[in-house]
């Protein structure tokens, strides 16, 4: 059985830098083809992919949030982890982990972790 | 960038009556290994969403058969035979053929 659970902060302030981490069981990220991603979900709007790490240590970034994002794997620890910089207000988001095989993406989803980006 | 549209984006719907939502992509979605990366999930009120169908037309595990999808290159949609109340909540088509992408959202009340 898969499940994913994601972890971090509640609160951010403005510029401040986002850790958010995944951890999963149920599958291994060294097994071809499997991957992790994580989207995003503002109150009340629509969902919005973010980022995808395979377990070949492929990376795959949204083209506007590219520069901004970067996503690690650390498969000893069956974990995903997402950093995001300079967080803004419009960054305040319900942000999920979900796991991916190959290409059919998002199959199981975590409970997703609120965050509130405020001064 | 490959943009979905979706439509409509609002749905009232009659219990038992039929639902269906279109998506649109704005660049064909068949991969070069021959398939089409285009999947449906479900939103139910303070959930996580849920993936209801893989691949245009697949259905995941535990999906009920009222739900169907279909179609092929940029036109796509998403059938519900006879809408129950626990179908309520947003619908979302998604395309993994050309990076991730997802379309607007619909949502699905019953009248």
């Amino acid at each position: 059985q898969i499940t994913l659970k994601e972890s971090g902060p509640t609160l951010v302030k403005p510029t401040q830098t986002l850790t958010l981490t995944c951890t999963f069981s149920g599958f291994s990220l060294s097994t071809s083809g499997v991957g992790v991603g994580w989207i995003r979900q503002p109150p009340g709007k629509a969902l919005e992919w973010l980022a995808l790490i395979y377990w070949n240590d492929d990376k795959r970034y949204s083209p506007s949030l590219k520069s901004r994002l970067t996503i690690t794997k650390d498969t000893s620890k069956n974990q995903v982890v997402l950093t995001m910089t300079n967080m803004d207000p419009v960054d305040t988001a319900t942000y999920y982990c979900a796991h991916v095989m190959y290409l059919d993406a998002f199959d199981i989803w975590g409970q997703g972790t609120m965050v509130t980006v405020s001064s | 960038d490959v943009v979905m549209t979706q439509s409509p984006l609002s749905l009232p719907v009659t219990l038992g009556q039929p639902a269906s939502i279109s998506c649109r992509s704005s660049q064909s979605l068949v991969h070069s290994d021959g398939n089409t990366y285009l999947n449906w999930f479900q939103q139910r009120p303070g959930q996580s969403p849920r993936r209801l169908i893989y691949k245009v037309s697949n259905r995941d595990s535990g999906v009920p058969d009222r739900f169907s999808g279909s179609g092929s290159g940029t036109d796509f949609t998403l059938k519900i035979s006879r809408v129950e109340a626990e179908d309520v909540g947003v619908y979302y088509c998604m395309q993994g053929t050309r990076s991730v992408t997802f379309g607007q959202g619909t949502k699905l009340e019953i009248k």
